[in-house]
């Protein structure tokens, strides 16, 4: 158990709707990462908060948006759904502003299937 | 800009055999180098980072990666490989920046 919670573990939704992931960090992580993982692109980095600011933005479209509260956990939210956004959404934490020097924990990732 | 290439999409291996899963990478400056392991079904599990210093670096599991910077290459090792080592592995890079960039993996079947 890495520590890093995620919910809903799926979620079945259609075209056109929107959908929010939620993370809840490693008790003590600052920093939360979101990565899409996809069968045609692997796994694809979208946005890293780093106590509630956010820090680095990967390939996330603007459909997608993200906060991190004050509580430190973080929500992903995805709109306008379409069935190219069926993925596994992982949300990973750590205690560094940055990745590169220090391992990420992974939560066991949300499935979204867009119908 | 940073990438990370894993050049074989599958690896297979027999039970007791050593295993090597390639990763080469391209940065500028100095390349902070990561493992990590998915099995099915769960988030990805860190197993071994280059930061600096020994080229050698040893890990969870008994994996073991080493960093050739003329091939920039980080190639994750294992002397005698178990049937549960079967999974997806990735291999990462960062650098002085905030972003982390995963390879597109690399499953690792081991044959009993």
């Amino acid at each position: 158990d890495s520590g890093v919670t995620q919910t809903p573990k799926h979620l079945i939704t259609a075209t056109g709707q929107r959908v929010t992931l939620r993370c809840s960090p490693r008790s003590g992580d600052l920093s939360v990462y979101w990565y899409q993982q996809s069968l045609d692109q692997g796994l694809q980095f979208l946005i890293q908060y780093y106590n509630g600011e956010e820090r680095a933005k990967g390939n996330i479209l603007e459909r997608f948006s993200a906060q991190q509260f004050p509580d430190l956990h973080s929500e992903l939210n995805l709109s306008s759904l379409e069935l190219g956004d069926s993925a596994l959404y992982f949300c990973a934490s750590s205690a560094r502003v940055s990745a590169n020097t220090g391992e990420l924990f992974f939560g066991e990732g949300s499935r979204l299937t867009v119908l | 800009a940073q990438s990370v290439a894993q050049p074989e999409d599958q690896v297979n291996v027999a039970e007791g055999n050593p295993l090597t899963v390639k990763c080469t990478y391209s940065v500028s400056g100095n390349p902070y180098l990561f493992w990590y392991v998915q099995y099915p079904n769960r988030g990805l599990q860190f197993l071994l980072k280059y930061i600096t210093g020994d080229n050698l670096v040893k890990g969870s599991y008994g994996f073991e990666a080493e960093f050739n910077k003329s091939q920039t290459s980080f190639h994750l090792k294992k002397p005698s490989a178990l049937v549960s080592d079967s999974a997806l592995y990735f291999c990462a890079v960062g650098t002085g920046g905030f972003k982390t960039i995963f390879g597109a993996g690399t499953r690792l079947f081991v044959k009993a």
